[in-house]
């Protein structure tokens, strides 16, 4: 499976979008993107994931580059309720391996 | 309300007295993955399910025991509890085996001293 890689921490100003970044160049042709968030200790909630094109939903949108070795999740109007740790992780769409590494994502502090 | 439901939440326990932490899921979910949260390392998974009675390791598997007898239930087995056990666990699941969101629940903090 592949691994990730993103920035430690980012700051954003509020109201401002929110651009993080991931790195996945070992990812295989059927693997997915998947982008999780979490807040204090709560367990992670699911944002968005995509496989080649660009997606967004009520939360985010993903954009994925045209080589999939990387990837951005953008929050469009960062409010202080963003502020989370955002994991980026890459799962497999069939029956390979599903050890889905999260490793230790972004923490972003949006700022007002 | 569909959810993912893990106890206890909170324990304390001592070095070597053998505990279970549950976890429940009401989606007819596939997979299920047990993780472990410590400062600076990240999420790292323990054990996953993709279906009953198919159980499989992760990244740190040492230490613990998992059974997928039902398929609402993924319980995480602590033997012999020893201090870098100590962490916060989290129970997840999803709908099939290889694709899809992952449910997480709202996680259970265990001290072992």
């Amino acid at each position: 499976d592949a691994k990730t890689t993103q920035p430690p921490s980012m700051d954003c100003a509020e109201g401002r979008a929110a651009n993080l970044p991931c790195n996945h160049s070992t990812i295989s042709g059927n693997e997915y993107v998947y982008w999780y968030r979490q807040i204090h200790s709560q367990g992670p909630q699911y944002i968005i994931h995509g496989l080649k094109n660009n997606e967004t939903n009520e939360m985010a949108s993903l954009i994925i580059t045209e080589d999939r070795k990387s990837s951005t999740l953008i929050l469009p109007h960062a409010t202080l309720r963003d502020t989370a740790v955002y994991y980026c992780i890459v799962s497999p769409d069939q029956t390979g391996a599903n050890n889905l590494f999260f490793g230790t994502g972004t923490r972003l502090t949006v700022i007002p | 309300e569909a959810q993912v439901t893990q106890n206890p939440r909170y324990l304390i326990t001592v070095t070597g007295k053998k505990l279970t932490v549950t976890c429940s899921q009401n989606m007819n979910h596939e997979y299920m993955s047990w993780y472990r949260q410590d400062p600076g390392l990240g999420l790292r998974q323990i054990y996953y399910s993709m279906n009953v009675e198919v159980t499989d390791k992760g990244d740190v598997p040492e230490g613990y025991k998992v059974s997928r007898k039902e398929k609402r239930n993924f319980p995480l087995i602590l033997e012999s509890p020893s201090p870098n056990q100590t962490s916060l666990y989290f129970c997840a699941s999803r709908l099939t085996r290889a694709y899809g969101e992952l449910f997480f629940g709202e996680g259970s903090r265990l001290t072992v001293l």
